[in-house]
């Protein structure tokens, strides 16, 4: 199993809401990655997770909320968003540095949208 | 840190033609250099890859080219079909970290 599902597919929320969006791989990865992606830009790193522990946090607004329950799992909790965070959420896994090939693995994402 | 320029942001093309994007680095130690191909509504998914222990690298109508002295690679898609119409971002990583840094894409669009 070569995939990464995240869910759900797409997400519309008002700016009070709070919605979660889910990312699932069962490749033994243990590096984890959320991205936000605009239109017609490069995907923009937000968090890194190594070992089911925060690694990296690219300065994101704290209301954007990670969480990485066990290895196969993680979650990205949203909370009092702007419209500007509008954008493609793409969840992306590897193995770690030392551990093989360092290719990494992208979900299809969840197109949010904020109103 | 890591730069990565990539050209161009658009290319057009026929059926049947070839297609090639350049891509550019800054760091030296990058020794890992994919190419992801995304269609419209999907993730990126990796198309090719090349390390730098090697100059050139093919798959079928797709090839990538590395010139470490320069600090440059390139995807060369020959014979190109409508499916390959898609925005392709060319990326660099060093051994320490798998994070690569993107290109910031090229569109590419196959004229029937």
């Amino acid at each position: 199993d070569t995939e990464v599902t995240q869910t759900p597919k797409h997400l519309v929320m008002g700016m009070t809401n709070k919605k979660s969006l889910k990312c699932e791989q069962h490749m033994g990865h243990r590096a984890m990655y959320w991205y936000k992606q605009k239109a017609k830009k490069p995907p923009e790193l937000m968090f890194v997770y190594s070992y089911e522990k925060l690694s990296i946090n690219e300065s994101v607004p704290s209301r954007f909320s990670p969480e990485c329950p066990n290895s196969s799992l993680l979650n990205l909790h949203l909370h009092a968003l702007q419209p500007e965070d509008s954008a493609l959420y793409l969840c992306a896994s590897s193995l770690l540095p030392g551990q093989g090939n360092n290719e990494q693995f992208f979900g299809p994402g969840t197109r949010l949208t904020v109103l | 840190g890591e730069n990565v320029e990539q050209h161009p942001s658009t290319l057009s093309v026929q059926e049947g033609d070839s297609a090639v994007i350049k891509c550019t680095y800054s760091d030296s130690a990058s020794n890992y250099f994919p190419w992801y191909k995304q269609e419209l509504g999907k993730g990126p998914q990796l198309i090719i890859d090349i390390r730098s222990n090697v100059g050139e690298k093919k798959d079928q109508r797709i090839a990538v080219t590395l010139n470490k002295t320069a600090k440059h690679f390139s995807l060369h898609i020959t014979e190109t079909q409508p499916e390959d119409s898609a925005v392709y971002f060319c990326a660099a990583s060093e051994g320490g970290s798998y994070i690569p840094t993107f290109g910031r894409g090229t569109s590419l669009i196959v004229h029937p």
